[in-house]
């Protein structure tokens, strides 16, 4: 069981909105930036957002990050087949030093 | 550009010890506010941080490795390594490994390995 919780799965039609939850603790996205990861099918995952809300270079504006307290959203605008993967949230946690991953979720575009 | 690639035995008998590396290419393994890192991912499971390498030999484990984990670098070469002990079925995984931005730098790990293989079995 993961210390950062999200949920299993979400699903939504082309070109629809659709948010991934990943909730936490003080000691972890209470205290430290998160970050996103997107894993294609038979990939290697990759750093979709960093320091909460901002984008690497590529990543197109349709991904969007933000955090609350202890608790973070990833949103994805004008979903696209292309985006049905896994991600995961991550982060540091301060007090167990230790990195935490989100137990992942599952995008499919239906 | 920087690039990491993982390379190891593929498959380990049961007891035996895992031996996997990393080698770092595009910039420094140096680099200062940056960890190293080791990620696994069992067969249809998810992301397991296994530990975190800064290049003057300080780490971090996952405490529920029951310290069979152990990292190590090599500035020289620009490679670092992880070593599992006492390996079970469970350890059968993709390994993965990455560079991680420290707290202060922005707590993120980018980018990542190719990813290989590792399969315990007899």
């Amino acid at each position: 069981q993961s210390v950062l919780t999200q949920p299993p799965s979400v699903s939504a039609a082309p070109g629809q909105k659709v948010t991934i939850s990943c909730s936490g603790s003080s000691s972890n996205i209470g205290d430290n930036y998160v970050s996103w990861y997107q894993q294609l099918p038979g990939t290697a995952p990759k750093l979709l957002i960093y320091e909460n809300n901002k984008r690497p270079s590529g990543i197109p504006d349709r991904f969007s990050g933000s955090k609350s307290g202890t608790s973070a959203t990833l949103g994805i605008t004008g979903l696209q087949t292309g985006d049905e993967a896994d991600y995961y949230c991550g982060t540091w946690d301060s007090r167990l030093s230790a990195w935490m991953f989100g137990g992942g979720t599952r995008l499919t575009v239906l | 550009q920087l690039q990491l690639q993982e390379s190891g035995p593929g498959l380990v008998k049961p007891s035996e010890t895992l031996s996997l590396t990393c080698t770092v290419s595009g910039d420094s393994i140096n680099s200062g506010n940056y960890y190293w890192v080791w990620i696994r991912q069992p067969p249809g499971k998810g992301l397991e941080w296994i530990g975190s390498l800064f290049y003057t030999g300080n780490t971090y484990y996952n405490t529920s490795l029951k310290s069979r984990a152990t990292m190590s670098v090599d500035t020289s070469r620009n490679q670092f390594s992880l070593k599992l002990n006492s390996v079970t079925a469970a350890d059968t995984a993709v390994y993965y490994c990455a560079r991680q931005a420290t707290v202060i730098a922005g707590n993120w790990c980018d980018p990542w390995g190719q990813g290989t293989l590792l399969t315990v079995s007899s």
